[in-house]
């Protein structure tokens, strides 16, 4: 089945300063999905991106899918405190019903 | 805001034991979920259920495991016989639909099945 692999697997950053994870995949994807999951919590969608070169934003966060749709990237600007968690991307396939989640981004924000 | 329930939050049991695991999922919704996360690891998919019968699972759900939704509102998992591989952290999680906007899976807070 389709994979991705994510990088990089952790991030510390100051908190103010931007912080971007890339999500990459061998094959054209149909969607890319991402998620948050807060230490000790459980993924929680954020978006959804299906068009080649789409961007979304929500606030401070950025969401790229790229031309090719064989990578993705999620950008937050001026990270906070309240940024930190693991940052997931993922695939819905299987008839759209199966989630295939990558292998994370854990980001800390060092107040 | 409507959300998944999970029950226990927290489960231990001894090796070859059977264990149930609940869920409530979000009262529309049509599409039931159940994932897990090895300590330290990524999400992994099992299986998916949909008008009573499971649509999609993967290699790891094998006879041991079992789905079911008894009644209108709760949607179990069933493990046969424990191993220690199974301790996990399990998610359950319900859609309202498969595709477009739809699509987006709700997850529970998670029961922790621990295996000694």
């Amino acid at each position: 089945g389709q994979q991705v692999m994510q990088i990089p697997q952790y991030q510390h950053v100051q908190e103010g300063e931007d912080f971007t994870t890339y999500c990459n995949s061998s094959t054209t994807l149909s969607n890319i999905q991402w998620y948050k999951q807060r230490p000790g919590g459980h993924p929680v969608f954020l978006i959804q991106l299906v068009k080649s070169g789409e961007v979304k934003k929500q606030k401070r966060l950025t969401f790229q899918f790229g031309e090719a749709k064989k990578n993705s990237s999620l950008h937050i600007t001026a990270t906070q405190t309240t940024d930190v968690g693991t940052y997931f991307c993922a695939i819905l396939s299987g008839g759209y019903q199966k989630v295939t989640f990558g292998t994370g981004t854990k980001l800390q924000v060092i107040p | 805001e409507p959300e998944v329930t999970q029950t226990p939050s927290h489960q231990v049991t001894q090796m070859g034991q059977e264990v149930i695991l609940r869920c409530v999922p979000i009262s529309n919704h049509l599409y039931f979920y159940w994932y897990r996360q090895i300590l330290g690891q990524k999400v992994e998919f099992l299986v998916s259920f949909y008008n009573n019968e499971i649509s999609e699972k993967s290699e790891i759900f094998d006879d041991q495991f079992s789905v079911e939704r008894p009644d209108g509102s709760n949607f179990t998992l069933k493990i046969r016989s424990t191993k220690l591989e199974d301790s996990a952290m399990y998610f359950c999680a319900s859609s309202f639909g498969r595709t477009g906007r739809y699509n987006e899976q709700f997850f529970g807070p998670g029961t922790r099945l621990t295996v000694l």
